[in-house]
């Protein structure tokens, strides 16, 4: 079965620093995802992307965060300084539709210090 | 805003079927409902989904009531490995809006 597959699964920075999230949805996907789940809270809209372009995102998804699809297969997630706040899973996901099922990533647990 | 409303928490037993209840009292009319589960230290994974009619899968059932306003998953046969949180999410743009959710646990 597809898979969406995500990297790092888990990154450790210091506070201040960019990190990259970088994930690889299922190819035939035409919508992404970004979503973030802070230990024991729940589960974060981030940002919608299609056709290249941001479609929609939370009051989250300030400056400090960025997606880009440089390419046909990757799907990545900036973080330009990382708070200790920012500590959390992210998790990517895809769809092949607007209203189809999404398929989410395994996460990458980062860790801001 | 997730919209909808679950009970916090289900127990029901190995081998017999489990009803997830689901409150989505102000949907609209062109709001698909979305169910979702998180197993532990996991993502969420896609159960099923629907608008109107009932919905069927490999995984589970969607029930939807006829004005719409509620929905039951039905795990027909449940084994340990369903124990998650399992979401229900009205859907109406490109977002999916996660709530609490109900934790099942299931007693073998």
């Amino acid at each position: 079965e597809p898979e969406v597959t995500q990297t790092p699964s888990h990154q450790v920075t210091q506070m201040g620093q960019e990190v990259i999230l970088r994930c690889v949805p299922i190819s035939n996907h035409l919508y992404f995802y970004w979503y973030r789940q802070i230990l024991g809270q729940k589960v974060e809209f981030l940002v919608s992307f299609y056709n290249n372009e941001i479609s929609e995102k939370s009051e989250i998804f300030d400056d400090q965060f960025s997606v880009e699809r440089p390419d046909g297969s990757n799907f990545t997630l900036k973080i330009r300084s990382t708070k200790l706040e920012d500590s959390a899973m992210y998790f990517c996901a895809s769809s092949e539709q607007e209203m189809n099922g999404y398929t989410f990533g395994s996460g990458t647990r980062l860790t801001v210090v | 805003d997730a919209k909808t409303t679950q009970p916090n928490s289900m127990e029901s037993n190995e081998e017999e079927p489990v009803h997830l209840p689901c409150n989505h009292s102000t949907i609209s009319g062109t709001d698909y409902i979305h169910w979702y589960r998180q197993l532990p230290s996991q993502g969420p994974e896609y159960v099923i989904h629907g608008l109107t009619s009932n919905v069927n899968n490999r995984m589970a059932s969607l029930a939807i009531a006829e004005d719409r306003k509620s929905s039951t998953l039905i795990l027909h046969r449940a084994t340990l490995r369903d124990a998650a949180v399992y979401y229900c999410i009205r859907q109406g743009a490109q977002k999916l809006v996660f709530g609490q959710g109900t934790r099942l646990t299931i007693n073998p």
